[in-house]
């Protein structure tokens, strides 16, 4: 079964500074998606940005980027120029990619993000 | 075009009273999964379904727990008899297609309350 750890409870940065958060990913495939979402306290689950396991390129979104390290198995969030607004738990998350199925979303336990202004 | 709607939004039941969460996919969609999340945890995947068929419910509990999504109307999460332990965030997702890209649009889940 695949498992998504995200290590990091809790993290803060200052307004306008940049932050990384982090998260490890267990498979057995090769063929998969990983997904980081923000979920603020509305509860509403928004994607911020995805990553496809066959592509090389790192993943960007405006100030959001990632560092796939696929050998690692590691898919880090960096978050450039830190608002206010990006204050709120972010959920990294893995699907298999089955071929022509639709599989469920598997989600780390989450990092709560605090952005001091 | 709405997004996917979950109603209610805030649900209390008591202990072995029935739980039904209704969810609308966005227009279009006709692939459904339901995901539960417990306080300070993840989303946990439970289900999905296309329109009058489970795909996978491997992360349904055996007992209690039912789900169907019929040809017409909204997908249903069902909780029998429920407990405390059902009290939880659970949210409905959709999707287009299957395949690549399929990106899973959530709704704003409803908060189940068992007291």
């Amino acid at each position: 079964a695949q498992t998504v750890t995200q290590s990091q409870p809790e993290m803060s940065v200052q307004e306008a500074e940049t932050v990384t958060l982090s998260c490890t990913y267990d498979t057995s495939e090769s063929d998969y998606y990983l997904f980081w979402y923000k979920q603020p306290p509305s509860r509403q689950m928004i994607l911020v940005i995805r990553q496809e396991a066959y592509k090389q390129q790192n993943a960007t979104e405006n100030r959001f980027s990632v560092n796939f390290q696929k050998a690692a198995k590691s898919f880090s969030l960096k978050i450039s120029d830190s608002q206010l607004g990006d204050a709120a738990m972010y959920f990294c998350a893995y699907r298999l990619d089955s071929g022509g199925g639709a599989d469920g979303l598997t989600f780390g336990k989450g990092t709560h993000l605090i952005i001091q202004p | 075009n709405a997004g996917v709607m979950q109603n209610p939004r805030h649900l209390v039941r008591r202990r072995g009273q029935e739980a039904r969460l209704r969810c609308s996919p966005m227009k279009g969609h006709s692939h459904v999964y339901w995901y539960r999340q417990l306080p300070e945890e993840g989303l946990k995947f439970m289900v999905y379904l296309q329109k009058e068929n489970i795909i996978d419910e491997s992360g349904m509990p055996k007992e209690r727990f039912s789900a169907e999504f019929p040809k017409e109307g909204p997908s249903i999460l069902r909780i029998q008899q429920v407990v405390r332990g059902d009290s939880a965030a659970y949210f409905c997702a959709s999707s287009i297609l299957a395949g690549d890209p399929n990106e899973q649009f959530f709704g704003p889940g409803t908060r189940l309350t068992v007291l």
